[in-house]
């Protein structure tokens, strides 16, 4: 079975600042997809970004960016010049793209974004 | 703000009632799934269906049921609440078919339950 673990229980840093929150995964598969998700305190889980296991090139959404490492099993996402809009639960979420497509999430890294 | 929809927000309730957690989504997908999201804010598929008719078990054992009668409509039901289901539920749609886009989830902004 797939585990995602984010070693990062929680993160605080300045507005303006650039963060970098971890994610490790573990399959057997060589093919699937990536994503990291965004809970704002009591708002909907909505999805930053995504990316394909296939494709080497790392995806880009904006202020949002991802460094995956498929060897190292590695999928750590970027924020730069972070605003305080930013502040909420991160997960990092993995999708086999066999069988039921179901996500496999993390456990979550609560961040801060201070003013 | 995606298109799904979940009742109640909140609901405090005495153990051993029955209760259901209503979620609908208008965007038209087909499969559709409930995470169950614990104090320490983990988040686990307890169930999921890809269609009308169509329901299966997640990941997390779950003493819920659910039942999937219309596309954007898909209930969860706990035949007698106890304070072990005190917890966040969250349910989702993607669309059907292949490639990254619709793998997708679109979530609700959940329930939270605290049962007594």
């Amino acid at each position: 079975a797939q585990t995602v673990t984010q070693s990062q229980p929680e993160m605080s840093v300045q507005e303006a600042e650039t963060v970098t929150l971890s994610c490790t995964y573990d399959t057997s598969e060589s093919n699937y997809y990536l994503f990291w998700y965004k809970q704002p305190p009591s708002r909907q889980m909505i999805l930053v970004i995504r990316q394909e296991a296939y494709k080497q090139q790392n995806a880009t959404e904006n202020r949002f960016s991802v460094n995956f490492q498929k060897a190292a099993k590695s999928f750590s996402l970027k924020i730069s010049d972070s605003q305080l809009g930013d502040t909420a639960m991160y997960f990092c979420a993995f999708m086999s793209i066999q069988g039921a497509q179901k996500l496999v999430f993390g456990q979550g890294t609560r961040l801060t974004i201070n003013p | 703000e995606a298109d799904i929809y979940q009742t109640p927000r909140y609901l405090v309730i005495g153990t051993g009632k029955k209760i259901t957690l209503e979620c609908s989504q208008t965007m038209g997908h087909d499969k559709m799934y409930w995470y169950q999201q614990d104090p320490g804010m983990e988040l686990h598929l307890i169930h999921y269906s890809y269609g009308v008719n169509s329901t299966e078990k997640g990941d997390l054992s779950s003493e819920s049921t659910v039942s999937r009668i219309r596309t954007e409509h898909f209930p969860l039901t706990l035949e007698s609440a106890r304070p072990s289901h005190t917890s966040q539920y969250l349910c989702a749609s993607s669309e059907s078919g292949w490639g990254l886009e619709s793998y997708e989830q679109y979530f609700g902004p959940g329930t939270r339950l605290t049962v007594t």
